[in-house]
């Protein structure tokens, strides 16, 4: 089975500095990739996804993630952080076989300081 | 598009009783899936319907849990009896055909005494 792992359980920053979040996934195979961020008190909102093609994508809010097949990664980068940038940020794969679900890394929480 | 809709947003009862969470996903999708999140285990897949049919059901925790869609505009969660371990937010999601983009409803934080 599938698993997802997100190193960083706590990162604190101060504002405009930069973030990457580290997520790697067990699968050999197709997969699709998510990153989902929740805000304090609210539910899981879709930043960015890769399906396929070209390994960089964009995301809302200035987030960007890039995939490396080899390394079976898909970590999550914004070049200058924001208070409102606090929130829970969860890795997701699901691998390409039809099976739908999602597995969800342990998240890493993003704590920005004014 | 209203999202999708998870009722009651706020559950708290006591060991032993019923309890019957709600979810009506984004109208068109076809797929809806059911999670729970705890600060122990993190999010977890609990079932997944496809067509209103339960595809994959073998995170429900055990018996007391089980889940329905009887049309592709409802789906219950019901836990009978809950018990106090049994607290956390549960996550509804719909996708739509031919995608894998999950979309999440705002939880129902269910707290058993």
């Amino acid at each position: 089975a599938q698993s997802v792992s997100q190193h960083n359980h706590h990162v604190i920053l101060s504002e405009a500095a930069s973030l990457e979040l580290g997520c790697n996934y067990s699968y050999g195979g197709t997969v699709n990739l998510f990153w989902y961020v929740q805000y304090p008190g609210q539910h899981l909102q879709l930043l960015l996804k890769y399906f396929s093609g070209d390994p960089l994508v964009k995301g809302i809010k200035g987030f960007e993630a890039e995939f490396i097949k080899s390394k079976f990664s898909f970590n999550l980068r914004k070049p200058s952080v924001q208070w409102s940038d606090t929130a829970e940020y969860f890795c997701a794969v699901n691998i390409d076989t039809g099976r739908r679900a999602l597995t969800f890394g342990s998240g890493t929480r993003l704590q920005v300081q004014p | 598009d209203a999202g999708v809709i998870q009722s009651p947003r706020h559950e708290v009862t006591e060991m032993g009783q019923e309890v019957t969470l709600r979810c009506k996903p984004i109208s068109g999708h076809n797929s809806l899936f059911w999670y729970r999140q705890t600060m122990m285990r993190g999010l977890e897949l609990l079932i997944y319907f496809n067509n209103n049919v339960p595809i994959d059901d073998s995170g429900m925790p055990e018996d007391r849990f089980s889940a329905k869609m009887p049309n592709a505009s409802f789906s219950t969660l019901k836990i009978q009896p809950s018990e106090p371990r049994d607290s956390a937010v549960y996550f509804c999601a719909s996708s739509a055909t031919g995608t894998d983009t999950q979309y999440f409803g705002p939880g129902t934080r269910l707290t058993v005494l």
